[in-house]
């Protein structure tokens, strides 16, 4: 059974400051998705990783993709408030629709 | 503009009532999903379906149902057998596995699920 875990669950840090969400997945799978969660919405995709050593970069954040160590990252470089959100990671089985979220990490960035 | 639009967006149900969530598509996406979620957590899957007229079960589809005879639409009935049926629904479609972006997930804005 495909588990996906999250670390941290929440985070709290200043603005201009650097931090990695880390997310952990038990089974192997090409696919590796991350996205974000303002309070009271919907979800909003960010990054589609879909191989081993995958990087991608959208202004502030990059997530990577370890696909051997079943991990993937999302950095955030110099925080600032409007990144306060939750965000997600979610991983689908090799060859399977079925995606699994894994549990949210809830950021808040104090100016 | 394509998107996907779920209905109600809000809905209170008495105990012992069946309600039936909307879900509908324009994007032409062959997968559709639901997935639940409940405050302060994560989304967990209730029922995926990859082509018209196939779902499958997720993790959590006790309680509920689902219809898909046409490619645009995936409709979730809440029915009375589910026991906390209080929580955020969201239905999601997705791409076919190719491409650039393969399989990536877009939401619907959500239904909220109030049992009274």
């Amino acid at each position: 059974e495909l588990k996906v875990e999250q670390n941290p669950l929440f985070l709290s840090m200043q603005e201009g400051k650097n931090y990695t969400i880390y997310c952990n997945y038990s089974t192997t799978s090409d696919r590796l998705y991350w996205y974000r969660q303002d309070p009271g919405k919907s979800l909003e995709s960010l990054f589609v990783l879909l191989s081993n050593g995958a990087v991608k970069q959208e202004g502030r954040l990059m997530a990577s993709l370890d696909t051997k160590a079943r991990l993937s990252t999302l950095h955030i470089t110099a925080a600032v408030h409007d990144l306060s959100a939750t965000y997600f990671c979610a991983v689908a089985s090799s060859g399977t629709y079925k995606y699994i979220f894994g549990t949210g990490t809830r950021l808040k960035v104090l100016a | 503009d394509g998107g996907i639009t779920q209905s109600p967006k809000y809905l209170f149900r008495k105990e012992g009532q069946n309600v039936t969530l909307s879900c509908e598509q324009n994007l032409n996406h062959d997968a559709m999903y639901w997935y639940r979620q409940d405050p302060g957590q994560g989304l967990r899957l209730i029922y995926y379906s990859q082509i018209v007229n196939d779902f499958q079960k997720g993790d959590i589809a006790e309680g509920y149902s689902v219809s898909r005879e046409k490619k645009e639409s995936f409709p979730l009935t809440v029915t009375s057998a589910q026991k906390n049926p209080t929580a955020f629904y969201l239905c999601a479609s997705s791409k076919n596995l190719a491409g650039e972006r393969s399989g990536e997930l877009f939401f619907g804005e959500g239904s909220r699920l109030t049992v009274l």
